[in-house]
């Protein structure tokens, strides 16, 4: 059972458009909710992250939308650029307990145009 | 500073073969995590030590995956034997402890073993 499903598996977005890429989760107990950011070659990298006491969180271009009562989150890319090119991972881990394992969706493969 | 350095980048075995596949931590990490990506699939969580200690192997597949981390450094995990469905990117990923005030503390990646199983 998959835990974290996420959406679209692709997507292709013009230079200076907006990439939004939803997950949704069913364990309440989640309260840490990452997005990973990976490029070819190289290994998931931290890009933003939100906790549920907040519905929206902000860095630069990328935003971080949050809705505790459907248990749904969103990242959203404005203005993106060619740079932005990469495989996209949204997880979720649950507070307490004595592991802080990451439970991660499928990924997004997003192709930004020039 | 450098990395979470994973060797080998690729490993292509035949199956049957024994393969071991290293992670090295950030330096002062005491948490270690190995995950796995099957193709177009989710990235799922293998095991986590903290230092030496295995603090969560729930994610292990099966007695044919061995994970050790000597002295609370690098981490090695065998396969043994390998079959066909292992093949996937194996990453490492390391952190400090969980801050008592911001709470959970980033997870760092390597960049991923590559293991292939013909």
């Amino acid at each position: 059972q998959q835990q974290v499903k996420q959406s679209p598996q692709s997507l292709i977005v013009q230079k200076g458009g907006i990439s939004i890429i939803n997950c949704a989760y069913e364990n309440t107990a989640f309260d840490y909710f990452p997005w990973y950011q990976q490029f070819p070659g190289k290994g998931p990298a931290l890009l933003i992250a939100i906790r549920p006491d907040v519905s929206e969180k902000k860095e630069g271009r990328f935003t971080i939308s949050f809705n505790k009562s459907a248990k749904q989150f969103s990242l959203h890319i404005m203005d993106s650029q060619p740079g932005d090119s990469a495989t996209y991972f949204c997880a979720a881990k649950a507070h307490g307990g004595a592991t802080n394992k990451l439970i991660f969706g499928t990924g997004t493969l997003l192709a930004v145009q020039p | 500073e450098a990395g979470v350095t994973q060797f080998p980048s690729h490993s292509v075995i035949e199956k049957g073969q024994t393969v071991t596949l290293r992670c090295d931590p950030i330096s002062g990490h005491d948490n270690l995590y190995w995950y796995r990506r099957v193709m177009g699939k989710e990235i799922k969580f293998l095991l986590h030590f903290v230092k030496e200690s295995k603090q969560d192997e729930s994610g292990m597949p099966n007695n044919r995956f061995l994970a050790e981390r000597t002295g609370g450094t690098y981490s090695t995990l065998k396969v043994q034997p390998a079959e066909l469905e292992d093949s996937g990117v194996y990453f490492c990923a390391s952190s400090q402890d969980r801050d008592r005030v911001i709470g959970d503390t980033e997870a760092f990646f390597g960049q991923g073993t590559r293991l292939t199983v013909v």
